[in-house]
């Protein structure tokens, strides 16, 4: 079975200062995993992806994302934090066989002046 | 327009009623998924179809749980007799390639089920 730890519920940051969103996976398989962003009485909106290939990846918003295969992490940053970043994150694993996607319990992030 | 849609956006219902939760995939979308997000949670998967096929359900909390989805495009989510333990927001996303595939996921705004 797979699943998906998100460490802290609420991250504070200021406008302009670095975010950090923390996300642990486990999988029995090469996962595939996404982060997903969560604006008020909205779907969700894909940020970024990764399935293979480059470790690194940039997504929408100047976010980006490393998966550590060693570390089974996909942390999502962005440099410089923006009022409108402010929402809720999940990140999300899915196998290669199916597409079905396991959620974690998401991060809120806040952004201050 | 483009995207998913699903209605209606709020349904409020007596304890044991019967509800119908509809979704509207991106037109020639091949997979559909229905989630169940409740307060404070990520979504959790409930059933997964490919055209009019539901490959798998197995994320159904009890047998009063139904989807169809009859023609491989709109979709029914069908609650009987609905319980307190139900209210949630209940999120329909579809994606244009069939299961095992990378394709996107593209989710609606989700249908807020509040029993009563």
């Amino acid at each position: 079975a797979q699943s998906v730890t998100q460490l802290g519920s609420h991250v504070s940051v200021s406008e302009g200062a670095l975010v950090l969103l923390r996300c642990n996976y486990s999988s029995s398989v090469p996962p595939y995993l996404f982060w997903y962003v969560q604006y008020p009485n909205q779907g969700l909106q894909l940020l970024l992806k990764y399935t293979t290939g480059a470790t690194l990846v940039k997504g929408i918003n100047g976010f980006e994302a490393e998966f550590k295969k060693s570390e089974t992490s996909f942390h999502l940053t962005k440099p410089s934090a923006h009022m409108s970043d402010a929402a809720e994150y999940f990140c999300a694993v899915s196998d290669q066989a199916y597409s079905t996607l396991t959620f974690g319990k998401g991060t809120m992030l806040l952004v201050s002046p | 327009g483009a995207g998913v849609s699903q209605s209606p956006r709020y349904k409020v219902a007596k304890r044991g009623q019967d509800v119908a939760l509809r979704c509207d995939p991106i037109s020639g979308h091949v997979s559909l998924f229905w989630y169940q997000q409740a307060l404070g949670q990520g979504p959790e998967f409930l059933t997964y179809f490919q055209n009019e096929a539901q490959l798998d359900k197995s994320g159904l909390p009890s047998d009063r749980f139904f989807a169809e989805r009859p023609e491989g495009s709109v979709s029914t989510l069908k609650i009987q007799r609905t319980q307190q333990e139900d209210s949630a927001v209940y999120l329909c996303a579809s994606s244009l390639g069939a299961s095992g595939s990378s394709d996107e996921q593209f989710f609606g705004p989700g249908t807020r089920l509040t029993v009563l």
